[in-house]
């Protein structure tokens, strides 16, 4: 089982600052294939990323995707007050379970 | 619009059962795989099973493994979780997920559209 690893925890930001996600696989995702989603209180997770770095429809292009292999990140460029909330990435290169990281909880600084 | 809605969340005490049922509308339910994925309360998000799009194909966590059934009915537009054995720590919310078909054709096991979740609590 792949195990990912987001950091940090918590970040603590500004909006019109960039954000600045990480999330380490404990091994190689096959084919890059690396989701990013937002999940807000009290609702469903949202999908952003998949492919690593490329955006689901309907995501504002300050998000964006990059990385391969173990090392992810995702980054929002010039953050909005909506964008402040929890982001997960998940794996679903190999067999299952399709594991996702803990969660990054991005807040107002 | 695509949608998903869960349902036949509760209370249930450990070693009980219940079966949710997760009913799509606005795509072709039957082209596609669908997943059901848990969060604990104030947790992250757990894979929990799939099937492929005819009901020939199921693969569950260990976790599940032996006490949930996953199974569809496309006739229905309806995909179900059947849980039996209940234990405290399946207390969760309970999401259905349908995965993403990319611009290439090719059906990956990124979410691309969640229900809003349906609770499941076990307790006595």
């Amino acid at each position: 089982e792949i195990v990912l690893t987001q950091s940090p925890g918590t970040l603590s930001l500004s909006p019109g600052e960039r954000a600045t996600l990480s999330c380490r696989a404990s091994q190689s995702v096959i084919s890059n294939y690396l989701a990013w989603y937002q999940q807000k209180p009290g609702q469903a997770p949202r999908l952003l990323i998949y492919g690593a770095s490329s955006t689901a429809t309907g995501i504002p292009d300050r998000f964006s995707g990059s990385g391969s292999g173990t090392d992810f990140t995702l980054t929002i460029s010039g953050l909005e007050p909506e964008d402040f909330a929890v982001y997960y990435c998940q794996q679903y290169g190999s067999l299952p379970p399709y594991t996702f990281g803990q969660g990054t909880k991005l807040e107002i600084k | 619009e695509v949608q998903l809605v869960e349902s036949g969340g509760g209370l249930i005490q450990p070693g009980g059962s219940l079966r949710l049922s997760c009913a799509a509308s606005g795509f072709t339910f039957s082209n596609y795989w669908m997943h059901w994925v848990r969060q604990a309360p104030g947790k992250g998000l757990v894979w929990v099973s799939r099937i492929n799009t005819d009901g020939s194909t199921t693969t569950y966590a260990d976790s599940v493994k032996g006490r949930f059934t996953i199974s569809r009915d496309n006739a229905k537009n309806t995909l179900y979780l059947q849980m039996n054995s209940l234990r405290a720590e399946d207390t969760a919310v309970y999401y259905c997920a349908r995965v993403l078909i990319t611009p290439a054709g090719t059906s990956v096991g990124a979410y691309h559209y969640w229900g809003q979740g349906t609770l499941v609590t076990v307790s006595s």
